[in-house]
């Protein structure tokens, strides 16, 4: 079935320096989706991607969707205590599904 | 207040005793789901429902069963706990279908079985 490959798993980084986490997929997607789970927390929603080769920004963080779809990178410039958390990506199950299927994260430590 | 609710929040019980973990939103949201997240493992899908009556496994549906009656509530239930159903279970729902909408989760259950 789809997977959604996640890396990398653990991510520790001196406040103020930069995170990338990284999301494959073995199939083309139709989507994507990206949340955040704060410590302690539930996923909170971020952003969706749609477009081949689409860019998104908010604020500090900056989504890509690749152009064959089949990849997608979260990008956070400048890093704050704030943005500890475990990023999640998540694609259909498959088409026409109406699955969801999540990586299984990024967890980003931030140092201050 | 737009949200999903889930109770109980914590709950520990033992092997082979019957619970229900229940769900609810207030969003009139069509699908709504269940994950369970394990460390190491992120979140996997154990059962979605697209509307009333209609459901459907996800990835992990074995120990799990689950109803959708009425469209804001969806329990689920463990007939016959054991331990590796140890987990942290999220419930979550969205407008439409959920590989294409916003998923909203709620709160959480930890439910430990000895």
């Amino acid at each position: 079935g789809q997977q959604v490959m996640q890396i990398p798993q653990y991510q520790h980084v001196q406040e103020g320096e930069d995170f990338t986490t990284y999301c494959n997929s073995s199939t083309t997607l139709s989507n994507i989706q990206w949340y955040k789970q704060r410590p302690g927390g539930h996923p909170v929603f971020l952003i969706q991607l749609v477009k081949s080769g689409e860019v998104k920004k908010q604020k500090r963080l900056t989504f890509q969707f690749g152009e064959a779809k089949k990849n997608s990178s979260l990008h956070i410039t400048a890093t704050q205590t704030t943005d500890v958390g475990t990023y999640f990506c998540a694609g259909p199950g498959g088409a026409g599904s109406y699955q969801l299927t999540f990586g299984k994260g990024t967890k980003l430590s931030v140092i201050p | 207040e737009a949200q999903v609710t889930q109770n109980p929040r914590y709950l520990i019980t033992v092997t082979g005793k019957k619970l229900t973990v229940t769900c609810s939103q207030n969003m009139n949201h069509e699908y709504m789901s269940w994950y369970r997240q394990d460390p190491g493992l992120g979140l996997r899908q154990i059962y979605y429902s697209m509307n009333v009556e209609v459901t459907d496994k996800g990835d992990v549906p074995e120990g799990y069963k689950v109803s959708r009656k009425e469209k804001r509530n969806f329990p689920l239930i463990l007939e016959s706990p054991s331990p590796n159903q140890t987990s942290l279970y999220f419930c979550a729902s969205s407008a439409s279908g959920g590989a294409v909408d916003t998923q909203y989760f709620g709160p959480g259950t930890r439910l430990t079985v000895l």
